[in-house]
């Protein structure tokens, strides 16, 4: 079954400084991937998804995220961190339930940003 | 932009007590999910369903959980009796029917205390 391992439950950058995210997944099959991120008390927002197209997928705010069969990775990455960055961010595949089409999450990761 | 409904907000409810969630998909959305997310921790699947039909709720605690989409609309999570481990955020998110490739979108939640 598929599944994702999110990897440091909290990273702490400086504002300005790179962000990253590490997120591995496990699939027999070429996987939906995904990033969302949730702020206190809210649902989830999509920043990104993988389907099998590009291998470097281009998201909202900044992130992008790269897919590398060879590594089974699909990491979160953003050059320069703001603030309003600070937020949950989960990994997530497609499919990893009975029906094939459920997301199946990661543990997430807490990302914290100081000035 | 097109959203998810969910209500209520928030919920405090007493132990042994019965408590229901509501959710409306957006229109045309074949595909409905619920999740629970434990404070600190990635959402998990409780059900699954294709219109009006379940497909899956493996995950499901069935001695006091319950799910229905009579018309395969609107959906409704009832939770008989509630114990004090039941207090999470309750996710509701609809998709296409062709799956989730195409994107999923998430409510804001039911904030569930159970005291």
């Amino acid at each position: 079954a598929q599944s994702v391992t999110q990897l440091g439950s909290h990273v702490s950058v400086s504002e300005g400084a790179l962000v990253l995210l590490r997120c591995n997944y496990s699939s027999s099959v070429p996987p939906y991937l995904f990033w969302y991120v949730q702020y206190p008390n809210q649902g989830l927002q999509l920043l990104l998804k993988y389907t099998s197209a590009a291998t470097l997928v281009k998201g909202i705010n900044g992130f992008e995220a790269e897919f590398k069969k060879s590594e089974t990775s699909f990491h979160l990455t953003k050059p320069s961190a703001h603030m309003s960055d600070a937020a949950e961010y989960f990994c997530a595949v497609m499919g990893g339930n009975q029906a094939g089409t459920a997301l199946i999450f990661g543990k997430g990761t807490t990302l914290s940003v100081s000035s | 932009e097109a959203e998810v409904a969910q209500s209520p907000r928030y919920k405090i409810t007493e132990k042994s007590q019965a408590v229901a969630f509501w959710c409306d998909p957006i229109s045309g959305h074949a595909t409905l999910y619920w999740y629970r997310q434990i404070l600190g921790q990635g959402p998990e699947l409780l059900v699954q369903f294709q219109d009006e039909s379940v497909v899956d709720d493996s995950q499901l605690p069935k001695d006091r959980f319950s799910a229905e989409r009579l018309k395969g609309v609107d959906s409704t999570l009832k939770i008989q009796p509630a114990e004090l481990g039941d207090s999470a955020m309750y996710l509701c998110a609809s998709s296409q029917r062709t799956g989730g490739a195409n994107g999923y979108t998430f409510g804001s939640g039911t904030r569930l205390t159970v005291v």
